[in-house]
């Protein structure tokens, strides 16, 4: 599969445990995102990097919140002391700059539920 | 701030009929507007786009059109059938950082 993967696909943790989500881009790929949704509402931005460098990140991230993407490759987004609000959707995008549109191919998403 | 506004949340059509979904954006610097559909517990999925500089664009069954000056884009889909059941999402992207801005989603439910 040579797609956006994302592990875990689930995790349920109890409220003040860490978490940490892994993110492969499909292969080549210079950019990646990060983006959460929850129940009933669409993808919010997070996050993104271009090559190894985080370049935005959103209000939404606090400070328990940290993304890296130390190779340029594979991207982790870790959340400290969990809160049940953390409980969503998290999914990864990645994109070719310079590729036709640009387009942004979205994995299967981490799905954190926080007890 | 950044924004796109999705309308209705909620759509159900008969099997046959055509199905329209409305959105606004807020960012003037967006130059391509993508839809995805989503499926029960299932990544978004890019069904159709267009960029700033082409006011309509269709693919088989489904159309979307552009108006950048009052920021309005339109889905259509014609002729619906039970497998187009599913939540839509209307999307601004900027160029500079190619952010995704998305709306809140509309549900589809095809009647049969």
């Amino acid at each position: 599969d040579t797609g956006v993967s994302q592990d875990p696909r689930h995790k349920i943790t109890k409220r003040g445990q860490n978490v940490t989500f892994r993110c492969d881009p499909i292969s080549e790929h210079n950019r990646l995102y990060w983006y959460r949704q929850t129940l009933g509402q669409g993808p919010e931005f997070l996050t993104y990097f271009q090559n190894e460098a985080q370049l935005e990140k959103s209000r939404l991230l606090s400070d328990r919140f940290s993304a890296e993407r130390p190779k340029g490759s594979f991207s982790t987004l870790e959340i400290q002391r969990t809160e049940q609000g953390d409980s969503a959707m998290y999914l990864c995008a990645s994109s070719l700059v310079g590729d036709s549109n640009n387009e942004q191919f979205f994995g299967p998403g981490t799905r954190l539920t926080v007890l | 701030g950044e924004n796109v506004e999705q309308h209705p949340s909620t759509l159900s059509v008969q099997e046959g009929d055509s199905a329209v979904i409305k959105c606004t954006y807020s960012d003037s610097a967006s130059n391509y507007f993508p839809w995805y559909k989503q499926e029960l517990g299932k990544r978004p999925q890019l069904i159709i786009d267009i960029r700033s500089n082409v006011g309509e664009k269709k693919d088989q069954r489904i159309a979307v059109t552009l108006n950048k000056t009052a920021k309005h884009f339109s889905l259509h889909i014609t002729e619906t059938q039970p497998e187009d059941s599913a939540v839509y999402f209307c999307a601004a992207r900027r160029p500079r950082d190619d952010k995704i801005i998305f709306g809140k989603g509309t549900r589809l439910h095809i009647l049969p």
